[in-house]
């Protein structure tokens, strides 16, 4: 079976450039929910999807973070415009609702220079 | 609001070892689940263990055991018979179970070296 994919798995680009990142969470999954993880602040909640509705994005930076999930199948992660600050590796993760176990795609590696 | 202490930022064991990853937890949740994850070099999340809160017995899976006290609010990862292939990091995590709150929380990691 499939696991969560994202896309990409790396990228750098320069500061003040549109990113989007892209997670297809395992077939089924109802729950879709995006971290990220630095060095300094280790693995933070972005956002939290439950059948596709935004239930929690208290975690996401400031404006210029945005996610949507238009269908069960997909999700992306924008960040415009894109700072040094948002170099970290963004992950995403899916679950069942009433499911007991989060699984995580590889992450996609972002470097802002 | 729920809290994830894991105190060892590091840890060596020799291979064949048994070792024991510390993990407290807090949380106003009556029903909550607990996770570790192990990251390695190459780093993508891999789920290892799940508690309930709930449950009655010690989670295992294979050379992996989850020590729930619950009663002391922790949740010790116990790795018997380590491999060279055990060295990653390793998170602790937890999410309540009966609310809309869903995402984990997750502490701030161990790394495990093991030595041949």
């Amino acid at each position: 079976d499939a696991g969560v994919i994202q896309s990409p798995r790396h990228e750098v680009t320069e500061m003040g450039q549109e990113v989007t990142l892209r997670c297809k969470p395992i077939s089924g999954h109802n729950s879709l929910f995006w971290y990220r993880q630095t060095m300094m602040r280790g693995l933070e909640l972005l956002i939290y999807f439950n059948n596709n509705v935004p239930i929690d994005d208290s975690g996401m930076p400031e404006d210029r973070f945005s996610a949507k999930m238009p269908n069960a199948s997909f999700s992306t992660l924008k960040i415009q415009p894109s700072e040094p600050r948002d170099s970290a590796v963004y992950f995403c993760a899916s679950s069942l609702s009433a499911g007991n176990t989060i699984y995580f795609g590889e992450g996609s590696w972002l470097t802002v220079v | 609001a729920q809290k994830i202490t894991q105190t060892q930022p590091g840890m060596f064991v020799q291979e064949k070892e048994a070792v024991t990853l510390d993990c407290t937890y807090d949380t106003s949740d009556p029903s909550y689940g607990l996770f570790w994850y192990k990251q390695p070099s190459s780093g993508e999340m891999i789920f290892l263990i799940y508690q309930g809160s709930y449950d009655q017995q010690n989670a295992t899976e294979g050379r992996y055991s989850l020590n729930f006290q619950k009663a002391r609010k922790s949740a010790n990862l116990v790795i018997s018979a380590s491999q060279l292939g055990d060295s990653a990091m390793y998170f602790c995590a937890m999410r309540a179970l009966d609310t809309g709150r869903r995402a984990l929380t997750f502490g701030s990691g161990t790394r495990l070296q093991v030595q041949p």
